[in-house]
């Protein structure tokens, strides 16, 4: 089956500008999580959705970074005024249920790997 | 706070074992995680153990838990070249499984 698709694949921009990033859940998770990873490290956590709403953002870096799932599947990740420091892979993650590994296994999409000139 | 720390590299030869190693420090933690990470592709999930549990075998990974140090180990038996990736110890935190992941062990396989 499908598994968790992120688009595009690969986004470079300008500083200074808007991006969004797409993120299409496996059909029927309820959860989902953002994670951005740079250059030799590992995911951080940036924000969680439980259905529509964000149940934790605190990984949100700053107020640049905005995230919505409107319907409760398919998320944006919103970035403005863009900074070379933003460079990144986002990484997009959904499970069936958060409680825990099992059901709670969190499927990784491919990324979207962002660079700002 | 919440972190996770790793060895950065690892380099073993084509059919003996390989041990990575991790340390965490939210011993509140449900669950620890063991992902892989290949050039060009997303992370999967090789395996996970409960707080509760010491040890979990599944095939050729074995997974240690010492829950006093806040210490966990992935073994792999017989490495073979296919091994060859980065390999990401997670903890989760939160009652939502927001995970919080180490820098990643690279794990080179040589004939």
């Amino acid at each position: 089956g499908a598994g968790v698709s992120q688009t595009p694949s690969n986004k470079v921009t300008e500083k200074g500008k808007y991006v969004e990033l797409r993120c299409d859940p496996i059909s029927g998770h309820t959860a989902l999580y953002w994670y951005r990873q740079s250059l030799g490290q590992g995911p951080e956590f940036l924000i969680y959705f439980q259905g529509t709403g964000a149940a934790d953002d605190s990984g949100l870096p700053n107020d640049r970074f905005f995230a919505v799932r409107p319907e409760g599947s398919v998320s944006t990740l919103k970035i403005q005024r863009t900074e070379r420091g933003d460079s990144a892979v986002y990484l997009c993650a959904s499970s069936l249920n958060p409680l825990g590994a099992g059901e709670g296994e969190q499927f990784f999409g491919p990324g979207t790997r962002l660079t700002v000139l | 706070g919440e972190d996770v720390e790793q060895s950065l590299f690892l380099s073993v030869r084509e059919g003996d074992s390989s041990v990575i190693n991790c340390t965490y420090t939210d011993s509140s933690s449900t669950y620890l995680y063991w992902y892989k990470q290949e050039p060009g592709a997303g992370l999967q999930l090789l395996t996970y153990i409960f707080s509760n549990m010491d040890m979990k075998q599944d095939q050729r990974l074995t997974v240690l838990l010492n829950k006093k140090d806040k210490h966990l180990s992935l073994r792999i038996a017989d490495t073979q070249t296919g091994d060859s990736a980065i390999y990401f110890c997670a903890e989760s935190s939160g009652g939502y499984n927001k995970l919080i992941f180490g820098a990643g062990t690279r794990l080179a396989v040589h004939p």
